[in-house]
């Protein structure tokens, strides 16, 4: 079974560029999370995806940020503009729990983005 | 804001030796979750004990909850340089992850 792919694995940009990630989840996950992990940190929740509906979106900083999940599928996560703060490693994960008992996620490689 | 707290931050240990790490956390929850990260890689998923459960193994792993103190532990027996890496709990509720900070676990040779 393939895992959860992302790209780019690295990017490095200058503050107020954009930039854009792009998810493919396990095939059959109907739920898409993208995380932010700054360095030293535990990952964050940026935005939950249940097939291509938004579940919580709560963390995400929606003048800068957004995400997409056309399809059900793939999903794009995308900053404009960048800021110094959003140096990070963008991390997707995807799951399909039995039940509300059951939320094992499996994640991709991740994206580093550096910032300048 | 982050619900679970690793202690401690940073572990070094001889190989061979058992690893210990603890994880308390603040609400009420499904399950909790640990998962291990090496360096500039991705999340893989350890184990997962539910709320209702208070002791779980896999292979060289036993995974303890107390919902009464809201706390859990890893441990790792018989440690070896592959299980370097960082160690993070991940409490569920509602569907949701919330992750610690981590324990920095380094095994010497």
């Amino acid at each position: 079974e393939a895992g959860v792919a992302q790209s780019p694995r690295y990017k490095i940009i200058e503050k107020r560029q954009s930039v854009a990630f792009w998810c493919n989840p396990i095939s059959g996950h109907a739920t898409l999370y993208w995380y932010q992990q700054i360095l030293g940190q535990g990952p964050k929740l940026l935005i939950q995806f249940q097939n291509n509906g938004v579940v919580d979106d709560s963390q995400l900083p929606k003048d800068r940020f957004s995400a997409e999940r056309l399809k059900g599928v793939d999903s794009t996560l995308k900053i404009q503009p960048a800021k110094l703060e959003d140096s990070a490693v963008y991390l997707c994960a995807s799951s399909s729990p039995r039940d509300r008992s059951d939320n094992e996620q499996f994640f991709g490689p991740g994206t580093r983005l550096t910032v300048l | 804001s982050q619900q679970g707290e690793e202690d401690p931050q940073a572990l070094s240990i001889q190989e061979g030796e058992n690893a210990t790490m603890n994880c308390s956390y603040k609400t009420s929850i499904n399950n909790l979750q640990w998962y291990r990260q090496n360096s500039g890689r991705g999340l893989v998923h350890l184990i997962l004990i539910r709320s209702n459960e208070r002791e779980k193994h896999s292979g060289r792993l036993r995974v303890t909850l107390d919902t009464s103190k809201k706390s859990s532990s890893l441990l790792i027996t018989a440690s070896r340089a592959a299980d370097t890496a960082s160690y993070f709990c991940a409490t569920d509720a509602a569907q949701k992850l919330v992750f610690g900070q981590g324990t920095r676990l380094t095994i010497n040779p």
